[in-house]
């Protein structure tokens, strides 16, 4: 049972570029999220999902986009890196009104 | 506007000492999580506490959700060098987004 599997770990990019952080999750979890870290200012919202092909925005969505597809499968779209996109990213899946589980997080750095 | 307090942001302690961090709201919020992050990894839940008022032990750690449900508090006791992390409470409306507090940044000396 892997949990919720995040890819890839690390990543560097360029101003402008674009990528997919990709999160995965192998327990049927309804809620599926995803998170920037930053010091001193704790784990924000970036989008949630209920449910597949349903997704909302959180607290700091822009610059971002998500679709879910599959139940299992939340990835999170840099369309055109900025480097106040500098951060780490947790992608978190849960039952509904329970605790989340949470990812190894990727750690992306943006030039 | 952080929903979520939480304090102290930092706090070092020598190995068997006793300690609190708190976390607090201007809200009143149904129920609130405990996460313990260590570094490189995500946070993992230590508790969920629903009913004002509410005590929960695991161990050497004691939560405690406040009577008006807008605050809590977790007391380690005996801390060891293993209860080093970064603790985050998080508080759900509807359980459909998440808001998470800043976070108490623990060190525990040998």
């Amino acid at each position: 049972n892997a949990g919720v599997t995040q890819t890839p770990k690390f990543q560097v990019l360029k101003t402008g570029q674009s990528m997919t952080l990709q999160c995965a999750q192998d327990m049927n979890h309804e809620y599926m999220s995803w998170y920037r870290q930053d010091p001193g200012m704790g784990l924000r919202l970036i989008h949630y999902s209920v449910g597949a092909g349903i997704t909302d925005q959180g607290e700091v969505p822009n610059g971002y986009n998500v679709s879910r597809s599959t139940t299992e499968d939340f990835p999170l779209r840099l369309l055109s890196a900025a480097p106040s996109q500098t951060s780490v990213y947790f992608c978190a899946s849960s039952y509904p009104n329970q605790p989340q589980h949470f990812g190894d997080g990727t750690r992306l750095s943006i030039l | 506007t952080q929903l979520l307090e939480q304090s102290p942001q930092f706090l070092s302690i020598q190995e068997g000492e006793n300690l609190t961090v708190y976390c607090n709201s201007s809200s009143v919020f149904s129920s609130l999580q405990w996460y313990r992050q260590e570094p490189g990894e995500g946070p993992v839940l230590l508790v969920t506490v629903v009913t004002g008022g509410e005590v929960k032990k695991l161990k050497r750690l004691t939560f405690q959700f406040g009577d008006a449900r807008k605050d809590s508090s977790l007391h380690i006791t005996a801390a060891q060098p293993g209860d080093t992390g970064l603790y985050l409470c998080a508080l759900s409306n509807t359980g459909n987004q998440f808001y998470f507090g800043t976070g108490t940044s623990l060190t525990v000396i040998p």
